[in-house]
């Protein structure tokens, strides 16, 4: 069965630092991989998916994430944060099976100071 | 800007009461799924739909809860009788059929006293 962890439940920084958010999945095939963003009282907004094509996968927002099959990682990235990041950040699998079911980690607080 | 909507975004009942949420997929999309947010349980899928037909409701209380489509512009969740332990957000997302993306509406946020 298809399975994500997130390293963190919080992860703080100042404005203007990087900004890394960590991911390992567990899949038995080569999985489709994503990134939603929820910011207070919203709904999830996708920010990036990642298929096959590219290891590296750009997203909305200044993010990144890149795929590393031997780590089975899929962390997300930026490279300087700002006020409006802060947010709960949720990597995500999708369901091998073929029912298009998506499966959720418990989400990374994002936290970003002045 | 094709969007999920939701309504109501915020109910208020007490224990007991008939609930009912709706959601409008975006245009064109067949595949419809219902998610509960709680800050003990996370995201938990309740319930999806292809082409209006249920595919999977495992998540679901099957006491209290159903789900339906009546049309493919509508789905519904009714939850009768509710519960102070059914406080959460519901949300709503939808995609297209043999797509693995689904995108996600506002969010109704139902309180039960």
């Amino acid at each position: 069965a298809q399975s994500v962890t997130q390293l963190d439940s919080h992860v703080s920084v100042s404005e203007g630092t990087p900004v890394l958010l960590r991911c390992n999945y567990s899949s038995s095939y080569s999985p489709s991989l994503f990134w939603y963003v929820q910011h207070p009282n919203k709904g999830l907004q996708l920010l990036l998916k990642y298929t096959s094509a590219a290891t590296l996968v750009k997203g909305i927002n200044g993010f990144e994430a890149e795929f590393k099959k031997s780590e089975t990682s899929f962390h997300l990235t930026k490279p300087s944060a700002h006020m409006s990041d802060a947010a709960e950040y949720f990597c995500v699998v999708s369901d091998t099976t073929g029912f298009q079911k998506l499966v959720f980690g418990t989400g990374t607080r994002l936290l970003v100071s002045p | 800007d094709a969007r999920v909507t939701q309504t109501p975004r915020d109910k208020v009942t007490e224990m007991g009461q008939e609930v009912t949420m709706r959601c409008q997929p975006i245009l064109g999309h067949n595949t419809v799924f219902w998610y509960r947010q709680t800050m003990m349980q996370g995201l938990e899928l309740l319930a999806y739909f292809r082409n209006r037909a249920p595919l999977d409701d495992s998540g679901m209380p099957k006491d209290r809860f159903s789900a339906e489509m009546p049309d493919a512009t509508l789905a519904t969740l009714k939850i009768q009788p509710s519960e102070p332990r059914d406080s959460a957000v519901y949300f709503c997302a939808s995609g297209l059929q043999g797509a693995d993306t689904q995108y996600f509406g506002p969010g109704t946020r139902l309180t039960v006293l």
